[in-house]
């Protein structure tokens, strides 16, 4: 079965500073990849997803986020962060086999200082 | 913009309780999905469903836990007897074709089992 790790729980930034949020899955071949975004007392919103092609996906907002095979990865980046990224990110991810089955890292909460 | 809709907003239920949420997913998805999200911002899976057909559900979905997609309705979801542990976001989303699409978050029933 699949599963993500996102080993940072909280990352504290300065407005205009650049940003990396990790993540790490688990899964035997190639899975479906995604990032989440969770504002405070909103749902769940879609920044970017990979399902193949270019490792390298941009997605709203000035997000991309780079699939690397060999370490089993998919880091969430942006150039410059804006304070009202401060939110909650999650990545995703579902098998191709089974892709009702979205699985859920437990979220970075981003805090973006002024 | 996600148009799944979610009621009621806020749920507190006495232990022991039924507790009810509705979902309604945006027009033209027939893939159904509930997660738990607990403090610790864990997802739990609990159930999906596709044209009213349950697709997959856990066990814990099985024992206390109900829900239907009837057409022309909205789904639901409900606690037989509500458990402090029960305490947590119900998230409810939808797809068009299941989760290598992008999957639309509803803002969530935030349940609180006193």
């Amino acid at each position: 079965a699949q599963s993500v790790t996102q080993p940072d729980a909280r990352v504290t930034v300065s407005e205009g500073a650049s940003l990396q949020l990790r993540c790490k899955y688990s899964y035997s071949g190639t899975p479906y990849l995604f990032w989440y975004v969770q504002y405070p007392r909103q749902g769940l919103q879609l920044l970017l997803k990979y399902y193949s092609g270019d490792p390298v996906v941009q997605g709203v907002n000035g997000f991309e986020a780079e699939f690397i095979k060999s370490n089993s990865s998919f880091h969430l980046r942006k150039a410059s962060v804006h304070w009202s990224d401060s939110a909650v990110y999650f990545c995703a991810v579902s098998a191709p086999s089974n892709t009702n089955k979205v699985v859920f890292g437990t979220g970075t909460r981003l805090q973006v200082l002024p | 913009n996600s148009k799944v809709i979610q009621t009621p907003r806020y749920l507190v239920k006495g232990q022991g309780q039924k507790a009810k949420m509705r979902c309604i997913p945006e027009k033209g998805h027939p893939v159904v999905f509930w997660y738990q999200q607990n403090k610790n911002n864990e997802f739990k899976f609990l159930i999906n469903f596709q044209n009213q057909e349950v697709l997959q559900q856990i066990d814990m979905t099985e024992k206390r836990f109900s829900a239907e997609c009837p057409s022309n309705s909205p789904c639901s979801l409900e606690i037989q007897s509500s458990e402090a542990g029960d305490s947590a976001l119900y998230l409810c989303a939808s797809s068009l074709w299941g989760g290598n699409t992008e999957v639309f978050f509803g803002k969530g029933t935030r349940l609180t089992v006193v």
